[in-house]
C-alpha cells in the first residue's frame, strides 16, 4: 500500500490558470513537504507543514500557496499558473525526529503553457 | 547559492566496478547527511544515511565516507549492478525543527552490463 499519494499523477494548465496539486499520506506523520524537481537544480522546498493548520515558507515559496486541512491532506495551490512553474512536483512525509527519513510520492507532472 | 554540491551530474561505470559519488557542503552546522535514490518515474527514496559524529556508514553494498572537516563525504557503491543505475541526491539537515533538508542537484549514475 502506497503511503504517499499524489493527484494527479499528470496536468497541463493554462498560464493563468489555478492549479491545485494533492497529496494524501497514510503514514501518521506530523510533517509534510512540497518540492520541485528541475534538471540542474535537484529538488528545491517550496512549502512545508508540522501539523493540521500549519504551512510554513520553504526556499522558493514565491507564486505558491500550501494547506494543510488534515494530518493526512497537504495541497499546493498555484493561483496564477505560469510556465516557469513547468516542472515536476513531489510531495513526502515525515516524522518530527530531526534524522526521520522523508517518505515521497510518485510525483505529479506539471507543464503550464 | 548551492549549500550541497554533488560534483558530477552523471557517471558510468561498468558492472562489478565501484562507483563513487561525491558530495560537498558549505554549512558547518549540517549534521545529518542522507543519501536519497531515484528511479525514473518515482519519488526518491532512502537509501543511506550518516550523522556527522561518525566517519562511515555501511549498509551491504553501499558506503558513506564523511570527512567532516574538509566538508564533504562520499558514496561508494560496491560491486555495482545494472539495477543501480538511478539518480543519487546527496542531503543535509538544516533546521532544527521540521527535519527540511536541503538537495544537491543529483549525480545520474548508469551502471553498464
Amino acid at each position: 500500500e502506497a503511503a504517499v499519494t499524489q493527484s494527479p499523477r499528470n496536468k497541463v494548465a493554462v498560464t493563468g490558470g489555478k492549479v491545485t496539486l494533492s497529496c494524501n499520506q497514510t503514514n501518521n506523520h506530523n510533517n509534510m513537504y512540497w518540492y520541485r524537481q528541475d534538471t540542474g537544480h535537484g529538488l528545491r522546498l517550496i512549502h512545508y507543514s508540522y501539523g493540521a493548520g500549519s504551512t510554513e515558507k520553504g526556499d522558493i515559496p514565491d507564486g505558491y500557496k500550501a494547506s494543510r486541512p488534515s494530518q493526512e491532506n497537504f495541497s499546493l495551490i498555484l493561483e496564477l499558473a505560469t510556465p516557469s512553474q513547468t516542472s515536476v512536483y513531489f510531495c513526502a512525509s515525515g516524522g518530527d525526529n530531526n534524522y526521520a527519513e522523508q517518505f515521497f510520492g510518485p510525483g505529479t507532472r506539471l507543464t503550464v503553457l | 547559492q548551492q549549500q550541497v554540491r554533488q560534483s558530477s551530474q552523471s557517471l558510468t561505470v561498468w558492472e562489478g566496478e565501484t562507483a563513487i559519488l561525491n558530495c560537498s557542503y558549505e554549512n558547518s552546522a549540517f549534521d545529518y547527511f542522507p543519501w536519497y535514490q531515484q528511479f525514473p518515474g518515482e519519488g526518491p527514496a532512502l537509501l543511506i544515511a550518516i550523522r556527522s559524529v561518525s566517519d562511515k556508514k555501511e549498509d551491504g553494498r553501499f558506503t558513506i565516507f564523511f570527512n567532516k572537516r574538509e566538508k564533504n563525504l562520499s558514496l561508494h557503491i560496491k560491486d555495482s549492478q545494472p539495477g543501480d543505475s538511478a539518480t543519487y541526491f546527496c542531503a543535509a539537515n538544516y533546521g532544527s525543527s521540521g527535519n527540511k533538508l536541503i538537495f544537491g542537484i543529483g549525480t545520474l549514475l548508469s551502471v553498464k552490463p
